[in-house]
């Protein structure tokens, strides 16, 4: 059974680089047709997609964060990660990690982790 | 961008009940939408991609319709376990794929 597992420090301060390793078990993040991506959800609001990334490299943002992010991908460790520069406030979310096959909704996610900017 | 609309915000039915969520697109998406459950502390669950079809392991009274811009998700004979957000999103026109705003389903 596929699982994916975040991880990160859960306090970050404002105007730093936020990284999250998103830690992939029971599969091989090399499997084609399987975009690998990041998702996140302020407190008490709606779900936010980040970006996603194909195991080849191929990256995909969502242009209102385009130009504070960066994912990548380490299929020798069967990982993926996300950089969020120059955060502020408004980026304390729960950050899920999550797959999403082509033409299928995005499944399975990781049980998310809270990431909280203050000084 | 597509913007996802759902509607309503809340919706509070009896257990037993059927409940009809709706979410709408602000262009054509075909039938690349999804439909997502989420409790409280938990991650989202999906529950139907390609507009109609259940994910793995979903009951048979959760269901999906629509094409296009205007869907529906269908819940027969509502279940306790039933009461959560959810969310539609749409991975037609990506990036970004994008999530409505969420519905909550509470118990009346």
């Amino acid at each position: 059974q596929l699982q994916l597992q975040e991880s990160g420090p859960g306090l970050v301060k404002p105007s730093e680089t936020l990284p999250l390793t998103c830690t992939v078990s029971g599969g091989s993040i090399s499997t084609s047709g399987y975009y690998w991506g990041w998702i996140r959800q302020p407190p008490g609001k709606g779900l936010e997609w980040i970006g996603s990334i194909y195991y080849s490299g191929n990256t995909y943002y969502n242009p209102s964060l385009k130009s504070r992010i960066t994912i990548s991908v380490d299929t020798s460790k069967n990982q993926f990660s996300l950089k969020l520069s120059s955060v502020t406030a408004a980026d304390t979310a729960v950050y899920y990690c999550a797959r999403r096959q082509a033409g299928v909704g995005v499944d399975p996610w990781g049980q998310g982790t809270l990431v909280t900017v203050s000084s | 961008e597509t913007v996802m609309t759902q509607s309503p915000a809340t919706l509070s039915v009896s257990p037993g009940e059927r409940a009809t969520l709706s979410c709408r697109a602000s262009q054509s998406v075909s039938s690349n939408l999804a439909w997502y459950q989420q409790k409280p502390g938990q991650a989202p669950r999906l529950l139907i991609y390609g507009a109609s079809t259940r994910a793995t392991g979903i009951p048979a009274r959760f269901s999906g319709s629509g094409s296009g811009t205007d869907f529906t998700l269908t819940i027969s004979s509502l279940q306790s376990e039933d009461f959560a957000v959810y969310y539609c999103q749409q991975y037609n026109d990506w990036p970004p794929e994008t999530f409505g705003q969420g519905t909550k389903l509470q118990i009346k």
